[in-house]
C-alpha cells in the first residue's frame, strides 16, 4: 500500500548549522510533496511544497529537493534558529488538494542555542 | 480568510462512551478531510468528503466511527463506543475545489483522551 518513510525520527543541531530530513514514498503516482511544521499542541502548518515537475524549490532558509527516479525527497533548513525547533512531517499525494496525503512519521528537530 | 474551525479543543471520556467532533471548513472549500494523529505519529486519513459525498473512507473503523457532511459544509465525526486506543488528536482539513492547487489547511484539532 501507499507508504512514506521519514528519517531521522529525532535530530539535534547547533544553532546556525543546517538540518536535513529525508523521506521516501512508495506510490509512483504521487506528484505533490508538502512539508508541515507542527509545534507542540498546535496544528500542522505548511512550510513548503514541491510538485513532481520540478527538482528543487527554495524559500529563504528552507529548501526541498525531489528525486522522482529514486522516489525520495528531502527538506533542508539552513542557518537554523531556536524557533525552528518543532516536529516536521513530510507527505506525498497524487494531488495538492483533492487526494489524501500520506504522511511520514515525523522528525523532532531540536535546535540548540 | 477564516481558518478551519474545530470544536471542542479537548475531550476526556471513559471507554465505551460516545463522543462527537465538529468541523467547519474554510468557506467555499469543497473537499474536507478528517485525520487521526496518535501521539508520536503522522496524521492518518480517516475519511475524505467531496461536497457531501464520501470519496475515501477505507481507513475508517466503521464499526465504531461515523462521519457526515450534510449540505456539503460542516462535518461531524462520531465515535461510539470509544476505546482506549482512540486517544489521539483528530484533525480536520479542507481544500479548494478541483483545479485549484493551493494545498489544504488544517484546523487546530480536537485532543481526545479515553480513560
Amino acid at each position: 500500500g501507499e507508504n512514506v518513510e521519514q528519517h531521522p525520527s529525532t535530530l539535534s543541531v547547533q544553532e546556525g548549522d543546517s538540518a536535513v530530513i529525508k523521506c521516501t514514498y512508495s506510490d509512483s503516482a504521487s506528484n505533490y510533496f508538502p512539508w508541515y511544521k507542527q509545534e507542540l499542541g498546535k496544528r500542522p502548518q505548511l512550510i513548503i511544497d514541491i510538485r513532481s515537475n520540478v527538482g528543487e524549490k527554495k524559500d529563504q532558509r528552507i529548501a526541498v529537493t525531489l528525486n522522482k527516479t529514486a522516489k525520495h525527497f528531502s527538506l533542508h533548513i539552513t542557518e537554523t534558529q531556536p524557533e525552528d525547533s518543532a516536529v516536521y512531517f513530510c507527505a506525498a499525494s497524487r494531488s495538492s488538494g483533492t487526494y489524501k496525503y500520506i504522511f511520514g512519521t515525523g522528525t523532532r528537530l531540536k535546535v540548540l542555542a | 480568510e477564516a481558518g478551519v474551525a474545530q470544536s471542542p479543543r479537548y475531550k476526556i471520556i471513559e471507554k465505551r462512551q460516545s463522543v462527537a467532533f465538529w468541523c467547519n471548513p474554510i468557506s467555499g472549500h469543497a473537499t474536507l478531510y478528517w485525520y487521526q494523529q496518535i501521539l508520536g505519529q503522522g496524521p492518518k486519513l480517516l475519511i475524505q468528503f467531496q461536497n457531501n459525498g464520501v470519496v475515501d473512507d477505507s481507513q475508517l473503523p466503521k464499526d465504531r466511527f461515523s462521519a457526515e457532511r450534510l449540505k456539503g459544509v460542516d462535518s461531524t465525526l462520531k465515535i461510539q463506543p470509544a476505546k482506549l486506543e482512540d486517544s489521539a488528536v483528530y484533525l480536520c482539513a479542507s481544500s479548494p475545489s478541483i483545479g485549484q492547487d493551493d494545498g489544504y489547511t488544517f484546523g487546530s484539532g480536537t485532543r481526545l483522551t479515553v480513560v
